[in-house]
């Protein structure tokens, strides 16, 4: 019972760098999320997906790109890291209905230098 | 625009003293709301949730919370602090009839004396 598998745990990257930070989960969910948590700013949503195959801006998106080719799987990329990436990404996921919580992948820990 | 409030970014208790975790939010209409808990160097964990069914919710770990509509508030409260509760708890509201995204408040953090 895996939940929300966030992959990697952690990376270091270097300015200008490119990566992809991989989410998958197991729970047939249709909404899928990405966060950033920084300290003392709670967290914020970068991308959100409603379904396969669609994706949606969210209240930080700037220098962040996403894909949903599988209903399991989302995909948060960084095309050319900035050290202001630096910060711990939730991968988070939850049925259709408002109602129910959004559960949260472990994080990755992601440094720029 | 839905906004939700956290009074306290840092809270300290003793152990066996009361936990009391204010929230307040901001809506139009009573939302759906939710307390996450964050342990050191993991992802967030859901505690309980108010959905309209009761006012005062129950939820995991000795946690409860108490909506109420006439303070817009959904605070979280524990009669008696244990070391293990030491973690940040945040606050969060999604509302009723549809909205894909929650809206985060920014944290309380916890700590439990001995």
């Amino acid at each position: 019972n895996a939940g929300v598998t966030q992959t990697p745990k952690f990376r270091v990257l270097k300015t200008g760098q490119s990566m992809t930070l991989l989410c998958a989960q197991d729970m047939n969910h249709e909404y899928m999320y990405w966060y950033r948590q920084d300290p003392g700013m709670g967290l914020r949503l970068i991308h959100y997906s409603v379904g396969e195959g669609t994706t949606a801006k969210g209240e930080v998106p700037d220098g962040y790109n996403v894909s949903r080719l599988k209903k399991q799987n989302f995909l948060l990329g960084l095309e050319s890291a900035a050290p202001s990436q630096t910060s711990v990404y939730f991968c988070a996921s939850s049925y259709l209905q408002s109602s129910q919580p959004q559960h949260f992948g472990d994080g990755t820990r992601l440094s720029i230098l | 625009a839905q906004s939700v409030t956290q009074l306290g970014s840092h809270v300290s208790v003793s152990e066996g003293a009361l936990v009391l975790l204010r929230c307040n939010y901001s809506s139009s209409v009573p939302p759906y709301l939710f307390w996450y808990v964050q342990y050191p160097n993991q992802g967030l964990q859901l505690l309980l949730k108010y959905t309209s069914a009761a006012t005062l919710v129950k939820g995991i770990n000795g946690f409860e919370a108490e909506f109420k509509k006439s303070e817009t508030s959904f605070h979280l409260t524990k009669p008696s602090a244990h070391m293990s509760d030491a973690a940040e708890y945040f606050c969060a509201v999604s509302p009723q009839g549809g909205s894909e995204k929650l809206v985060f408040g920014k944290g309380t953090k916890l700590t439990v004396n001995p």
